[in-house]
């Protein structure tokens, strides 16, 4: 059972570009979560979706910064017009509510940087 | 605004050594989790506190949690470099699960031979 993938795990932008991460969820989860970790910080809640909906995306930043889940493919953090403050690892993680406590399991990280 | 404090903050022990990391939430929730991250890693999940008085252990690390007090403990016996890592907190946003989470800063620790 593969875990939950991310691509790509290296990104490199110029100021102004987009960014769109990806992450695809653990077999079987449909519950998708995006945070954001800057250096030497702990982990900042973004967005948390479900399949076609946005559940909560009190985390996520009002301008640039959107976030989907299709019925069909990955979940997608899109970053529009990346500024400096933007470089940051970005972390997907996913869970499924059948698990009966919501543990969340991690990808490996998209690591951005905007130059 | 839910809060996670975690300390120490920064953490550097002799292996053979105990010690105890303290995390402190500002909300009431009844679910508390443990990762640990290396450098340059993603996030492993250690344990998943689920009610109050919840003891948990896994090799040398255990993990309680004390949901009147707030507070959750990771306590680690006879420390071996392997243990080296930073270790955070978490805590859902409801409490009641499938939410996102509040992390604290996260403890560095460094166990030296």
């Amino acid at each position: 059972n593969a875990g939950v993938m991310q691509n790509p795990r290296h990104l490199v932008r110029r100021r102004g570009q987009e960014a769109r991460l990806r992450c695809s969820p653990m077999k079987g989860h449909s519950h998708v979560y995006w945070y954001r970790q800057l250096p030497e910080e702990g982990l900042k809640f973004m967005v948390y979706l479900q399949k076609e909906n946005i559940i909560d995306e009190s985390g996520m930043p009002k301008e640039r910064f959107s976030a989907e889940f299709p019925k069909e493919g990955p979940s997608i953090l899109r970053i529009q017009q990346v500024v400096r403050g933007d470089s940051a690892a970005y972390f997907c993680a996913s869970s499924s509510i059948q698990t009966g406590y919501g543990e969340q399991f991690f990808g490996p990280g998209t690591r951005l940087t905007v130059l | 605004e839910l809060k996670v404090e975690q300390n120490p903050l920064f953490l550097s022990m002799q292996e053979g050594k105990n010690y105890t990391i303290y995390c402190n939430y500002s909300t009431t929730s009844d679910r508390l989790y443990w990762y640990r991250q290396d450098p340059g890693k993603s996030l492993e999940s250690l344990f998943v506190l689920l009610s109050n008085g919840a003891v948990k252990q896994e090799g040398r690390l255990m993990a309680s949690l004390d949901t009147k007090a707030r507070l959750s403990t990771l306590h680690i016996t006879a420390a071996v470099h392997d243990l080296s890592a930073t270790y955070f907190c978490a805590v859902d946003h409801s409490g009641g699960g499938a939410d996102g989470l509040t992390f604290g800063k996260g403890t560095h620790l460094i166990i030296q031979p």
